[in-house]
């Protein structure tokens, strides 16, 4: 069965350093990897994804994440945070092949202080 | 243009009672799916359904839960004599079409079912 860890409930940055949230995946085979964020009373909205070849995938909002198959790893990362990036990320993945649903991480709040 | 949309935004109901929720997809999307996020907790599949038809329904937890498409556009989640423990937000999402793992999920902002 397919899984996703996120190992932290919640980060904390400062505004304007760098933030990283982890995620770590379990999957059959190769991985469709997402990430969305969700703001409080609001829906999931998507933020980036990796599909296959450069293993560094830029999205909206200035966020990135790094693809990293040995340690199956997909950590969302931006230079530079804004307080308004704070709200709730979520991590997901998707098989390559076959059929399988998508299967989230319970999430990781990131909250930044001005 | 319009995202995925979900009505009611809100719902309170008591335990043993009936209830809908709707999701109207992005205009052109085939494929159609129901989460459901308890608190603290990512989102749940429920079921997928590609066009009319429902492609899985693997996560439907009992024989409660049922949700229909009928003209490939607008679903409905179905939740007969409800529970306390199936309050939770219930989350609608579209892609494009074929159900293909590397297409984007466009997710509603979530209906909140209340049992009381």
């Amino acid at each position: 069965a397919q899984s996703v860890a996120q190992p932290e409930d919640q980060v904390n940055v400062a505004e304007g350093n760098p933030l990283t949230v982890k995620c770590t995946y379990s999957v059959s085979g190769n991985p469709y990897l997402f990430w969305y964020v969700q703001y409080p009373n609001r829906g999931l909205q998507f933020l980036l994804k990796y599909i296959t070849g450069d293993n560094l995938v830029k999205g909206s909002y200035g966020f990135e994440a790094e693809f990293n198959k040995s340690q199956t790893s997909f950590h969302l990362k931006k230079p530079s945070a804004l307080v308004s990036d704070s709200a709730l990320y979520f991590c997901a993945v998707r098989a390559h092949s076959g059929y399988s649903t998508l299967t989230f991480g319970k999430g990781t709040m990131l909250l930044v202080s001005p | 243009g319009a995202g995925v949309s979900q009505t009611p935004s809100n719902k309170v109901t008591e335990k043993g009672k009936y209830v809908e929720l709707r999701c109207d997809p992005i205009s052109g999307h085939t494929a159609l799916y129901w989460y459901r996020q308890s608190l603290g907790q990512g989102p749940e599949f429920l079921i997928y359904f590609q066009g009319t038809g429902a492609a899985d329904d693997s996560g439907l937890p009992n024989d409660r839960f049922f949700a229909v498409r009928p003209e490939g556009s607008v679903s409905t989640l179905k939740i007969q004599r409800t529970e306390r423990g199936d309050s939770a937000v219930y989350l609608c999402a579209s892609s494009l079409g074929g159900g293909s793992g590397q297409e984007t999920q466009y997710f509603g902002p979530g209906t909140r079912l209340l049992v009381l």
